[in-house]
This record gives C-alpha cells, sequence and structure tokens, in this order.
C-alpha cells in the first residue's frame, strides 16, 4: 500500500483566519478526496482532485501529482468548518487509502 | 437523488455474537465499499463489491464478509464478534468508472 500523512495534526483558528491543510503521499496516485467528517461521524465530500486546483466558495484545493502532494485551503474560517478533515488516495485497484486526519476548531 | 442510506446508527453486541449491517448506495451508483473507522484513526478499506461479487478487499480476516443485491445494495456481516470490532462502519458508494466515494452516516458498533 502507501503511506498517507496528514498535518498538522491539530489546528485552532479564530473565526475569519484562513489555514492550509496539507495531505502527503508516498507513490504516485489515480486519484485523490478531501471530506469532511462532522460531529456524527458522516464523511461529507469536498473534492475529488486527483491533479490540478478546484474551487467551491471559501474552500479550494491543490493536487500536484507530479510531487505526491495536496492542499485544501479554508479561507475566512467560521465555527461550522470545525470537524476532522481527511485526505483519501486511490493508489491501485478499489481501496483508498485515508490519513489521519487534521482536527480543526474554529473559535469566535 | 437519494444518498447513501445505512443501518442500524447504533447497536451494541457482545463478544462472539454476529453484527449484520445494511447500505442503500446512492441513486445510480454501481459498486459499494465497506470502510471501518476506529476512534482517533482514518477509515480502512475492508471491501468493495461491484456486480454482485467481491471485487476488491483490505486486510481483514474472513470473518468479515459482504453481499451485494442486484438493486446494488450491500451488506457486511462480521462473524465471532472482538472487542477490537468496535468501531464506525461507513459505506460508500461509486460509479465504477470515476470511483469517487460517497460516503454515508455509518453504523457505530460496540462490543461489549
Amino acid at each position: 500500500g502507501i503511506q498517507v500523512e496528514q498535518s498538522p495534526p491539530d489546528l485552532i483558528l479564530q473565526e475569519g483566519a484562513n489555514s492550509t491543510l496539507r495531505c502527503n503521499f508516498s507513490d504516485s496516485v489515480n486519484n485523490l478526496q478531501w471530506f469532511h467528517q462532522n460531529p456524527w461521524g458522516q464523511l461529507i465530500n469536498l473534492f475529488y482532485i486527483p491533479s490540478g486546483t478546484k474551487q467551491n466558495g471559501r474552500l479550494s484545493a491543490t493536487t500536484v501529482a507530479t510531487e505526491r502532494y495536496s492542499l485544501l485551503y479554508i479561507s475566512s474560517s467560521q465555527t461550522t468548518d470545525s470537524g476532522v478533515y481527511f485526505c483519501a488516495a486511490l493508489w491501485s485497484g478499489n481501496q483508498f487509502y485515508f490519513g489521519t486526519g487534521t482536527s480543526l476548531t474554529v473559535i469566535p | 437523488e437519494t444518498g447513501v442510506t445505512q443501518s442500524p446508527t447504533h447497536l451494541i453486541k457482545t463478544r462472539g455474537q454476529q453484527v449484520t449491517l445494511r447500505c442503500s448506495s446512492q441513486s445510480g451508483h454501481n459498486t459499494v465499499s465497506w470502510y471501518q473507522q476506529a476512534l482517533g484513526q482514518g477509515p480502512q478499506f475492508i471491501f468493495q463489491y461491484y456486480r454482485e461479487e467481491e471485487n476488491g478487499r483490505g486486510n481483514f480476516p474472513p470473518r468479515f464478509s459482504g453481499l451485494q443485491f442486484p438493486n446494488y445494495s450491500s451488506e457486511l456481516n462480521v462473524n465471532a464478534l472482538e472487542l477490537d470490532d468496535s468501531a464506525l462502519y461507513l459505506c460508500a458508494s461509486s460509479l465504477s468508472w470515476t470511483g469517487e466515494l460517497f460516503f454515508g452516516e455509518g453504523s457505530r458498533l460496540t462490543v461489549l
């Protein structure tokens, strides 16, 4: 399999601040997704981004496949952004490998 | 469009028992994957079903088994439950040609 590492493991922000979450993977991947896990445990799709850059409102993501990393940007953070963010990489076959997550707390 | 639904949402079992978890895939999706998420960790792949057959398996013992039905819904069965099986079990559906995963709310299993 591959190793997927996320940083930082924990992040505390003041409401309105910006942040960058990083996901490194140890080998070339076919696909990459970013998720936000809500307090009830559901994984909410943020981005499906094997390469390039995508934006959705205050969130954007960039994957540089040749350098084996992806970044998730959160701008003007809100308390509702709190939770755990996971990246997941599809290396071969049908198995997505998840990182250990970044736990984000946004304080008012 | 109906999203991925899982049942039950919570359940408690004792060691040695058997459990069945159910998943209805998102409308139009033909592939179902199951993941186990232990507390404080990222989800780990159990297996995937496509066309009613297992189509890839992670590092889980044979007492973890599954089914997919003609309507693409799926079941995860775990026999001889162990304390370490306590976890959040997540079902995801996808289209076979994109692979993009869409998750349900999960089933939280506690084994006592």
